[in-house]
């Protein structure tokens, strides 16, 4: 059963870059898209952006100017790269696994992480 | 961007009830609209993918329909469990985008 496992930096000040890694463990890269979600307290999800197993990225018009997806298939592990971030980018965020068959759908997740962006 | 639209945004009801959720979207999706359960301080679950086949391992009192622009969820036979925040997830067009949320509350 594949399970993603998550982590990285959940304090930054305004400017910084958050950076996350997801490691996926039971299971292989290809034939999925690995996504990035987050929610912002109290508010609904909002997709990141993905990459594919061949390293093609996908990103959220709404970040993308800011965002970077990043595979590293030797360790089964992805990132999330979001640079200069603000108040509005305090969210938790999760990996999760893409699957692109009848409906592109998402599942497992990762555990979460709480990011807050404070001065 | 297809805005995703549930009502109720929360509602309350008791076990053994029958509850509806509805999620309508600003354009026409066809079917490709999942269904998430996430519970407090934990990650979302897949319940419903396709508008209608419920993820392996699912109680069959859960079931999706809906076509286009319409689309429910319902729980039969609410149980304990069941209480919880419900997301739909539209996949018809890039940027996928969630409803805001439906919190199903014991009355």
């Amino acid at each position: 059963q594949v399970q993603l496992q998550q982590w990285g930096a959940g304090l930054l000040k305004p400017s910084e870059t958050l950076s996350l890694t997801c490691a996926v463990y039971g299971g292989s890269f290809s034939g999925y898209h690995w996504s990035w979600i987050r929610q912002p307290p109290g508010k609904g999800l909002e997709w990141i952006g993905e990459i594919n197993h061949s390293g093609d990225t996908n990103y959220n018009p709404s970040l993308k100017s800011r965002v970077t997806i990043s595979l590293d298939t030797s360790k089964n592990q992805f990132s999330l790269n979001l640079s200069s971030v603000t108040a509005a980018d305090t969210a938790v965020y999760y990996c999760a696994r893409g699957f692109n068959y009848i409906t592109m759908r998402f599942d497992p997740w990762g555990q979460g992480t709480l990011v807050t962006v404070s001065s | 961007d297809i805005q995703m639209t549930q009502s109720p945004s929360s509602l309350s009801a008791s076990v053994g009830d029958r509850v509806t959720i509805t999620c309508r979207a600003s354009q026409s999706i066809i079917s490709y609209l999942n269904w998430y359960q996430q519970k407090p301080g934990k990650a979302p679950k897949l319940l419903i993918y396709g508008a209608s086949s419920l993820e392996s391992g699912v109680p069959s009192r859960f079931s999706g329909s809906g076509s286009a622009t319409d689309f429910t969820l319902t729980i039969s036979n609410l149980q304990p469990e069941d209480f919880a925040t419900y997301h739909c997830q539209q996949s018809n067009t890039n940027p996928y985008t969630f409803g805001q949320g439906t919190k199903v509350e014991i009355k």
